[in-house]
């Protein structure tokens, strides 16, 4: 077990340029989310898959927004026309569909955005 | 909607002591799963424990134990014999029963950054 990972962990970019997150979930784990985290503040949920299913997407995820996951395994996060708004720490996390997981998500440890 | 508060931004211990993060939490659902994560200056985010409200009994793991009062809707987080390694931001987290619509999202408190004195 590897763990959740991301993909880069650090990006700098220019006011209005794209940007692209990758995550790949602890394997055989059918959910996976998205959070952001901004300094001094508790994550909050962007969006959610279970298999290659978007199925819950937070009112945060403006247009400029879109998360994939093509094939139920690994997903991007990609953010068009940056702002500086969007400077923050993006969390992804997995966790198994058996119930007997208890419902434990396992986080990765974030990709930070800065927008300059 | 389900909101998380966590009233105390920083708290500070001594090694080898005790320390209670409190938590509190607001919703009209009676049935829900609510979390401790601990996130290191590492930054990965990492279960402490978790309680499910249909179970009076209070939850433990090894040094760690939390005071769940579902009326008063609280939860605290004790920690026991500090060490060095606590030291980090706890947020309490708040999720809804899995079979209710939008259950999958955690909702997470501001913060406290626990800081262990050596």
């Amino acid at each position: 077990d590897t763990g959740v990972s991301q993909d880069p962990r650090h990006k700098i970019t220019k006011r209005g340029q794209n940007v692209t997150f990758r995550c790949d979930p602890i394997s055989e784990h059918n959910r996976l989310y998205w959070y952001r985290q901004t300094l001094g503040q508790g994550p909050e949920f962007l969006t959610y898959f279970q298999n290659e299913a978007q199925l819950e997407k937070s009112r945060l995820l403006s247009d400029r927004f879109s998360a994939e996951r093509p094939k139920g395994s690994f997903s991007t996060l990609e953010i068009q026309r940056t702002e500086q708004g969007d400077s923050a720490m993006y969390l992804c996390a997995s966790s198994p569909m058996r119930e007997s997981s208890g419902n434990t998500i396992y986080f990765g440890e974030g990709s930070w955005l800065t927008v300059v | 909607a389900q909101t998380v508060t966590q009233s105390q931004p920083e708290m500070s211990v001594q090694e080898a002591e005790t320390v209670t993060l409190s938590c509190t939490y607001d919703t009209s659902e009676s049935d829900y799963y609510l979390f401790w994560y601990k996130q290191p200056p590492s930054r990965q985010m990492i279960l402490v424990i978790r309680q499910e409200a249909y179970k009076q009994q209070n939850a433990t793991e090894n040094r760690f134990s939390v005071n769940f009062q579902k009326a008063a809707k609280s939860f605290s987080l004790k920690i026991s014999d500090s060490q060095l390694g606590d030291a980090a931001m706890y947020f309490c987290a708040y999720r809804r029963h899995f079979i209710i619509q939008g259950a999958q999202k955690l909702v997470f408190g501001q913060g406290t950054r626990l800081t262990i004195n050596p």
